[in-house]
């Protein structure tokens, strides 16, 4: 199975601040990876697939690039929307298996 | 517009079978390249996906469950049923289903939570 290790856990960040989300694959996932935003009680919604393409009325302020084994999330000016946890999620290979997750807080 | 819903028990005894039934629209699962997946998420922790069933039934089971899980569909009824078997507290989640246009998911039902308690 590959693992897909998300750094940091939580991030503490201010609204305009820009972030980056690391993803790590434990082997290659070449650019099949994808990324989504979970609000407490909510489902995941869908921001990235293919490592940076953007999913249909995804803001322009999410960015994703990386490939193989090493992937970020930027968010270039965080928004008070923003404020969710993230997961990234390989595709690559069964199983799809999803990151930890990375907790975006208010700081 | 597509949508998904899932449906099914609330909460299960250990050792039961729990059949979880997801409901979707907007699309066929007939149509190639298409996939239905279900992902649980455990109270406060993160996403974990367990089975995916495309339009061909080509099915795919996460490894740690396979021997628990199986995956369904009927495609007339727009329905694709997950069960597993012989659940335990630790099955206790919220489980999703999703559209998969390949093995991403781009849209999720509202999620159900199953608590496995006696």
């Amino acid at each position: 199975d590959i693992q897909m290790t998300q750094s940091p856990s939580t991030l503490s960040a201010s609204v305009g601040d820009r972030v980056t989300i690391t993803c790590r694959a434990s082997q290659s996932v070449s650019i099949w990876l994808a990324w989504y935003q979970q609000k407490p009680g909510k489902a995941p919604k869908f921001l990235i697939y293919k490592t940076s393409t953007l999913e249909s009325g995804v803001p322009s302020r999410f960015s994703g690039s990386g490939s193989g084994t090493e992937f970020t999330l930027t968010i270039s000016s965080l928004q008070p929307d923003d404020f969710a946890t993230y997961y990234c999620q390989q595709y690559n290979s069964s199983p799809f298996t999803f990151g930890g997750g990375t907790k975006v807080e208010i700081k | 517009q597509i949508t998904l819903k899932e449906s099914g028990p609330t909460l299960v005894k250990p050792t039961q079978t729990l059949t979880l039934t997801c409901t979707f629209s907007g699309f066929s699962l007939s149509s190639t390249g298409v996939g239905v997946a279900w992902i649980r998420q455990p109270p406060g922790k993160a996403l974990e996906w367990l089975a995916l069933i495309y339009w061909d039934n080509d099915q795919r089971l996460s490894p740690s469950l396979k021997t628990r899980l199986t995956i369904t569909k009927d495609t007339s009824k727009n329905q694709v049923v997950l069960t597993l078997t012989d659940v335990d507290p630790v099955d206790t989640a919220t489980y999703y289903c999703a559209h998969a246009p390949g093995a991403f998911f781009d849209f999720w039902g509202q999620g159900t939570l199953v608590t496995v308690s006696s």
